[in-house]
C-alpha cells in the first residue's frame, strides 16, 4: 500500500516564525488532504490539495503529484498553531493512509 | 462540519466486556470509516463502509467488527475488549463536493479498556 512519510516529526517554534512542513509519498495518488490536529483531539480540515497551489489566511500548501510531495507553509505562526499536523492521501476509491504527523509548538 | 457524531464521547470499561461504538451522520455520505489514533501510530484504518450493509477491513480490523444496517449509522464493536483496544476512536465520512472527495471526521471517542 501506499506509504506516507513526514518531516520533521517534531517542531518547536517562537511565535511569528515561519515553518515548512514535508509530505512524501510513495505512490501515485488523486486525493492529498492535510489536517491539524488541536490540543483538545479535534481534527480539522486545512486543505484538499491533490496538486497545485492553495492559500488560506496564514497557510498555504502545494502538492507537486508528479515528485510525490506536499508542502504546507505557516507564516507569522501564533500560540493557537501549537498541535498535530497530518498528511493523508489514497487513490481511487481507498480510504486515507495517514502520516505520523509533524507536532508544532509555538512559544510566545 | 459534516454533521457528524460520535457516542459515547468517554469509555471505561473492563477486560472482557463487549462495547459499542456509534459513528451518527445527518447528510446522507455514502463511505463511512472507524479510525484509531495511538501515540506514535499517526491514525490507522479499522473498517469502512461503502453503503448500507456494505463493509471492508481495514489495516487494524482484528478484535472488531462494524455493522451499518441504515445509511446514517455505522457501529464499531469490540467483541471482548482488550487493554491494548485503550485507544481514541475517529469516525469520518467522505463528502463529495464539486467532485472532489474530502474526507471529514467526528470528534472522536476515548476508550480505555481495564
Amino acid at each position: 500500500g501506499i506509504q506516507v512519510e513526514q518531516s520533521p516529526p517534531d517542531l518547536i517554534l517562537q511565535e511569528g516564525a515561519n515553518s515548512t512542513l514535508r509530505c512524501n509519498f510513495s505512490d501515485s495518488v488523486n486525493n492529498l488532504q492535510w489536517f491539524h490536529q488541536n490540543p483538545w483531539g479535534q481534527l480539522i480540515n486545512l486543505f484538499y490539495i491533490p496538486s497545485g497551489t492553495k492559500q488560506n489566511g496564514r497557510l498555504s500548501a502545494t502538492t507537486v503529484a508528479t515528485e510525490r510531495y506536499s508542502l504546507l507553509y505557516i507564516s507569522s505562526s501564533q500560540t493557537t498553531d501549537s498541535g498535530v499536523y497530518f498528511c493523508a492521501v489514497n487513490s481511487g476509491n481507498t480510504p486515507l493512509v495517514f502520516g505520523k504527523g509533524t507536532r508544532l509548538s509555538v512559544i510566545a | 462540519d459534516a454533521g457528524i457524531t460520535q457516542s459515547p464521547r468517554h469509555k471505561v470499561t473492563e477486560t472482557g466486556t463487549p462495547v459499542t461504538l456509534r459513528c451518527h451522520q445527518t447528510e446522507n455520505h455514502r463511505y463511512m470509516y472507524w479510525y484509531r489514533q495511538d501515540p506514535g501510530h499517526g491514525l490507522r484504518l479499522i473498517h469502512y463502509s461503502y453503503g448500507v450493509k456494505d463493509t471492508d477491513k481495514g489495516e487494524v480490523s482484528d478484535g472488531y467488527s462494524v455493522s451499518r444496517s441504515k445509511t446514517e449509522d455505522f457501529l464499531l464493536t469490540l467483541e471482548s475488549a482488550t487493554s491494548s483496544q485503550t485507544s481514541v476512536y475517529f469516525c469520518a465520512i467522505r463528502n463529495r463536493g464539486g467532485g472532489d472527495y474530502e474526507q471529514y471526521f467526528g470528534p472522536g471517542t476515548r476508550l480505555t479498556v481495564t
